[in-house]
């Protein structure tokens, strides 16, 4: 099956600062990498994804990077606010029934003011 | 639309007790899953339906069974609850069928076995 593995498990950065993540998947028939953002006591949500045939996408401070050759994606936060810091997640999955995500085991970034 | 819901959100239980988790969403998604959340592990699938009247196991499926009640509802089951299954649980759905690829999560809930 698939294996997902992100770093770094912790991050400080300050105010205004970028953030990078990176996680590594094993299967090379995922085609979907999604992002999600958790805060403290709340169910993960999405905040970006990416599809296999598709190199970079971006979403205003947010962007996500894709190499399928060397199979990691790389997540990139710009201008950090304090609002941005919570737990990450990476994940991956391929086409096929109800496409099961397979997660990183998640970053605690720390934005600090 | 109030998206998912879990209920309850905590729960103390004793080794050996059972109980239900309950999980609805509105959104009309045919999928649904149960996730498990611990400390350094991410979240890890225990159990998922691909449609009404479907299920299979995820990553993590012992000690756990579920129910499709109805295109709403998805619910999760400790028979004999033991202190390994205390952990966040998180219920989620998603239009996969239909080429959405998005999950949408519940709040969790928050389960210690003593």
């Amino acid at each position: 099956g698939e294996n997902v593995e992100q770093h770094p498990s912790t991050l400080s950065v300050q105010e205004g600062d970028s953030a990078v993540i990176k996680c590594t998947y094993s299967d090379s028939a995922s085609n979907y990498f999604p992002w999600y953002k958790q805060e403290l006591g709340k169910g993960p949500q999405l905040i970006i994804d990416i599809r296999s045939n598709v190199g970079e996408k971006k979403d205003q401070r947010i962007a996500v990077t894709l190499n399928k050759t060397a199979k990691h994606f790389s997540l990139h936060i710009t201008e950090t606010q304090p609002e941005d810091s919570a737990v990450y997640f990476c994940a991956a999955t391929r086409s096929g029934s109800a496409r099961q995500l397979t997660f990183g085991s998640g970053t605690q970034l720390t934005v600090l003011p | 639309n109030a998206g998912v819901t879990q209920t309850p959100k905590f729960q103390v239980l004793k080794t050996g007790q059972s109980m239900t988790l309950q999980c609805a969403q509105d959104m009309n998604h045919n999928s649904m899953y149960w996730y498990r959340q611990d400390p350094g592990m991410g979240l890890r699938l225990i159990y998922y339906s691909a449609s009404e009247g479907t299920t299979d196991k995820g990553e993590v499926p012992n000690g756990y069974n579920v129910s499709r009640l109805n295109k709403r509802e998805f619910s999760l089951r400790l028979e004999s609850a033991a202190p390994s299954q205390t952990s966040v649980y998180f219920c989620a759905s998603s239009a996969a069928d239909a080429g959405g690829y998005e999950q949408f999560f519940g709040p969790g809930t928050r389960l210690t076995v003593l």
